[in-house]
This record gives C-alpha cells, sequence and structure tokens, in this order.
C-alpha cells in the first residue's frame, strides 16, 4: 500500500529544544515536500527535495531545515522552535513522470509553547 | 512568485446541485494545476489534475477547466453528495516532465453539501 508516514502525530513542546518531525515513503517518489497549514493561509511548502542530496526552499523556508540522505526519508529540524512554528505539517511524496500524483501524510500537530 | 487566490472560502449547497470554485495565478511559469480534497483530520488527496496543455479534463461527477490566457482554473463537482463535504485546495506548479518544483496552494474552499 502506497504511503507517506509522518511521526510523531502530536507533538507539544518548548521555545528553544530541538526537535525533528520524520517522515518516510514506501514508493521508491524522488520528490518530497514539507508544508504547514494555518487557517486562513492554506497549505505553504517550507522545502522541498528533487532526489537525495537535492533541496531547495519553498515559500516559507526560515527557522526549519531539512536533509535527505535517503530516498525514502526527508526529516524536518526546527532546531530552535518557537510559538509561531506552531502549526499543522504535511510530508508529501511524488514520483517523477506525467503521471505520478503527490500522495501527502496525515499530518503532524505540532504546538510550541 | 506565484500567487494562487481561490474563492469562495466557503460553499453552501443542497445536495443534488452542483458546486464551483475558482482559482487564479499570477505566474505564466506555472503549467501544472492540481485540486485537493481535504477531509478532517486527513491529509490533503488529488481529487483531479490539469496541464496547461489541455483545457478540460472530467473524471464522472469532477470536472476541471483551465483558461492560459486568463490565468484561472476552475472545479466543478455535479450532483453533489454528503459526502463531497470538505476542504478543496487547487495549487499551481511548474516543472519539466510532470516534474514538480515549487508547489503554491490557494487558501482552501470549505464545502457544506446540506441533505
Amino acid at each position: 500500500e502506497a504511503q507517506v508516514t509522518q511521526n510523531p502525530r502530536y507533538l507539544i513542546t518548548v521555545t528553544g529544544k530541538k526537535l525533528t518531525v520524520t517522515c518516510s515513503q514506501n514508493m521508491n517518489h524522488e520528490y518530497m515536500s514539507w508544508y504547514r497549514q494555518d487557517p486562513g493561509l492554506g497549505l505553504r511548502q517550507i522545502y522541498y527535495s528533487m532526489n537525495v542530496e537535492v533541496t531547495d526552499k519553498g515559500d516559507v523556508p526560515e527557522g526549519y531545515k531539512v536533509s535527505r540522505k535517503e530516498k525514502r526519508n526527508f526529516p524536518l529540524i526546527l532546531e530552535s522552535p518557537s510559538p509561531n512554528q506552531t502549526s499543522l505539517y504535511f510530508c508529501a511524496s511524488k514520483g517523477t513522470g506525467a503521471k505520478n500524483i503527490q500522495y501527502f501524510g496525515a499530518g503532524t500537530r505540532l504546538s510550541v509553547l | 512568485g506565484e500567487n494562487v487566490e481561490q474563492h469562495p472560502s466557503t460553499l453552501s449547497v443542497q445536495e443534488g446541485d452542483s458546486a464551483v470554485i475558482k482559482c487564479t495565478y499570477s505566474d505564466s511559469a506555472s503549467n501544472y494545476f492540481p485540486w485537493y480534497k481535504q477531509e478532517l483530520g486527513k491529509g490533503p488527496q488529488l481529487i483531479i489534475d490539469i496541464r496547461s496543455n489541455v483545457g478540460e479534463k472530467k473524471d464522472q461527477r469532477i470536472a476541471v477547466t483551465l483558461n492560459k490566457t486568463a490565468k484561472h482554473f476552475s472545479l466543478h463537482i455535479t450532483e453533489t453528495q454528503p459526502e463531497d463535504s470538505a476542504v478543496y485546495f487547487c495549487a499551481a506548479s511548474s516543472g519539466l516532465s510532470g516534474g514538480y518544483q515549487k508547489v503554491t496552494f490557494g487558501i482552501g474552499t470549505k464545502l457544506q453539501v446540506i441533505p
């Protein structure tokens, strides 16, 4: 079954405490991406990766880091979380080619106190 | 960068009626326009997409139209059913050979189908 798995699903943390949200896909997709979803703002792209060791900024990359050391994994790192990073985060993956579609994970709800 | 505007933000229709959601984009380089449905507590799921070399695409009760000149595209849902109730997002992206780079989403439309 095609899956994009994010962990954890829910996370409450405090300002400044480094955290990592993991994302893994089982479809051998080249493309992976992170989004945040906020009320009234829709989904905004944070970072994306076209393949292993290839990453680029989306529209809202400030305060986030990513890495793509393996094809299946694309972790999102918050080195020093702040309250304005409280949000719902989605990871997604997509294969290359016109017929491939983007699959989303179930989301990670993050609260930074 | 790309800017995608989506409206309306909320839409209520009677079961069996049609629903139309409209989006405009700003970047003429955008060539791929997917639509996603998001149910409560879940991630977005692709329901239909269209590429810039096509003007219209239909899949059962769902259709999408694209006007490249005017830079707008629309989602049409006919014979709506209660299970169509969800938040719908449009998006615009550019890339070669179906590639996928920066993706810009609209703010979403909350559709409520009243039985």
